[in-house]
């Protein structure tokens, strides 16, 4: 089972950032925090991922709490191309535990 | 683009048939991992290839199998097929250069390949 909560559906308005939370309580200290999204039935796009730091690329920024129970993915300035479900994944690094286990993520439909 | 190739697009077959899915990873991935999406059960975790060899196993039925080839690209072979097998089937890959120890291992995901079991 996915070990992380996220919302079924959310809405955003056109240019304006886009807040997905995530909540991942039994996150063990050596599991980072992924986010993925999937457009239509195109292959999940990587999106970024943390440990306990906040990070932001050139996509979105992640805000991880401090407690690292949860954590939400930010898309500053949301287009109508950022339609799509987006997936929370908690995850060791490495190994044989390397695969991701999806839930059922958060459909986010970006407005005009 | 991830850089990540899937063939066919589509693959269109009859039941008790037996197909073979081709993945290339990015250059200089070692990882290929394998996905199976169907609409009742979601993206879901088959079997897992690292630098030829056999690194993990999700719910992959006896009636599939992979193998990974000395030029990293992987395949997939389903047999026997039945109606429920018609699915989404996509291959990450991952573990560049540094190794599984020395990176996030982070996937990467091709663009599908759709079987449809007629």
């Amino acid at each position: 089972d996915a070990k992380t909560t996220q919302p079924p559906s959310m809405d955003c308005a056109e240019g304006r950032a886009a807040n997905l939370p995530c909540n991942h309580s039994t996150i063990s200290g050596n599991e980072y925090v992924y986010w993925y999204r999937q457009i239509h039935s195109q292959g999940p796009q990587y999106i970024i991922h943390g440990l306990k730091n906040n990070e932001t690329n050139e996509m979105a920024s992640l805000i991880i709490t401090e407690d690292r129970k949860s954590s939400t993915l930010i898309l500053p300035h949301a287009t109508l191309r950022d339609t799509a479900v987006y997936y929370c994944i908690v995850r060791r690094y490495g190994g044989s535990q390397g695969n991701l286990i999806f839930g059922k993520g958060t459909k986010l439909s970006v407005k005009p | 683009d991830s850089g990540v190739t899937q063939t066919p697009k589509h693959l269109i077959t009859a039941t008790g048939q037996r197909v073979t899915l081709r993945c290339s990873p990015r250059s200089g991935d070692l990882s290929v991992y394998w996905y199976q999406q169907s609409l009742d059960q979601g993206l879901q975790f088959l079997i897992q290839y690292y630098n030829g060899e056999e690194r993990a196993k999700g719910n992959i039925l006896e009636r599939f199998s992979a193998q990974q080839f000395p030029d990293l690209h992987s395949e997939l072979n389903l047999s026997s097929l039945e109606l429920g097998d018609s699915a989404l089937y996509f291959c990450a890959s991952g573990g560049a250069r540094g190794g599984l120890a020395a990176s996030t291992d982070t996937q990467y995901f091709g663009p599908g390949t759709r079987l449809t079991v007629l």
